[in-house]
């Protein structure tokens, strides 16, 4: 079947450590996302990539970094300069970056030790 | 101002009558319009999506959009207890083919 796998489910971090959330498809889109979203909020963009090895910063891209080496594959890194990274982190993609549907993953939820 | 507004909610719909949910979106030149349902604790999925040539209707759904007031409305035809969730609401931008901007979402309650 055709989708966006995000893993792990759950990841907790600790004072001062990276961690690495994983998001793969294989729909054949070009553009992928990576959004944050807090209780009760929105979701907020971090990341974008429209095409392999380009990728942009969204609007809250402070403590964070991401990697296009591949058209299926777009990792998040969230680094210890994050101070507040407990949240529900999802990863998207769309066929096209122009104004298509965003098709989502199932989430990764992270939260401090 | 928000990009992108939607009232909170919830909003409390009797079984079988129309749920409306309605967004505001502040980019003039904005194209596409999406909707996405959020069940507690799982991702969004995508429900519809129209763009500024018309309206939509699919199934018990029907999205319809007012450009002069800059509004996009869903409608929830037959409600049933599954509808209830956080429904968001999503704009494309003018200013960046790339970038869609969510609303805050509002949440539904289906009464029996």
């Amino acid at each position: 079947d055709g989708g966006i796998t995000q893993s792990p489910k759950y990841l907790f971090r600790k004072e001062g450590q990276n961690v690495t959330l994983s998001c793969e498809q294989n729909l054949n889109h070009d553009a992928m996302y990576w959004y944050r979203q807090d209780p009760g909020q929105g979701l907020r963009l971090i990341y974008y990539s429209q095409i392999v090895n380009d990728f942009q910063k969204g609007d809250i891209a402070e403590g964070y970094s991401v990697s296009r080496e591949k058209k299926e594959s777009f990792p998040l890194t969230v680094t210890s300069a994050q101070k507040n990274p407990t949240a529900f982190y999802l990863c998207a993609s769309s066929a096209t970056p122009s104004n298509q549907p965003q098709h989502f993953g199932d989430g990764t939820r992270l939260s401090i030790l | 101002q928000k990009e992108v507004e939607q009232n909170s909610g919830p909003l409390s719909v009797p079984e079988g009558a129309i749920a409306s949910l309605n967004c505001t979106y502040s980019d003039r030149g904005s194209q596409s319009f999406f909707w996405y349902r959020q069940y507690s604790g799982k991702s969004p999925e995508l429900i519809m999506f129209i763009y500024s040539n018309g309206d939509k209707e699919d199934g018990r759904f029907t999205a319809q959009l007012n450009k002069a007031s800059q509004y996009v409305s869903l409608l929830i035809r037959d409600s049933q207890p599954s509808d209830s969730a956080t429904y968001l609401c999503a704009v494309g931008l003018y200013s960046s083919a790339s970038k869609i901007i969510f609303g805050s979402g509002t949440r539904l309650s289906i009464r029996p």
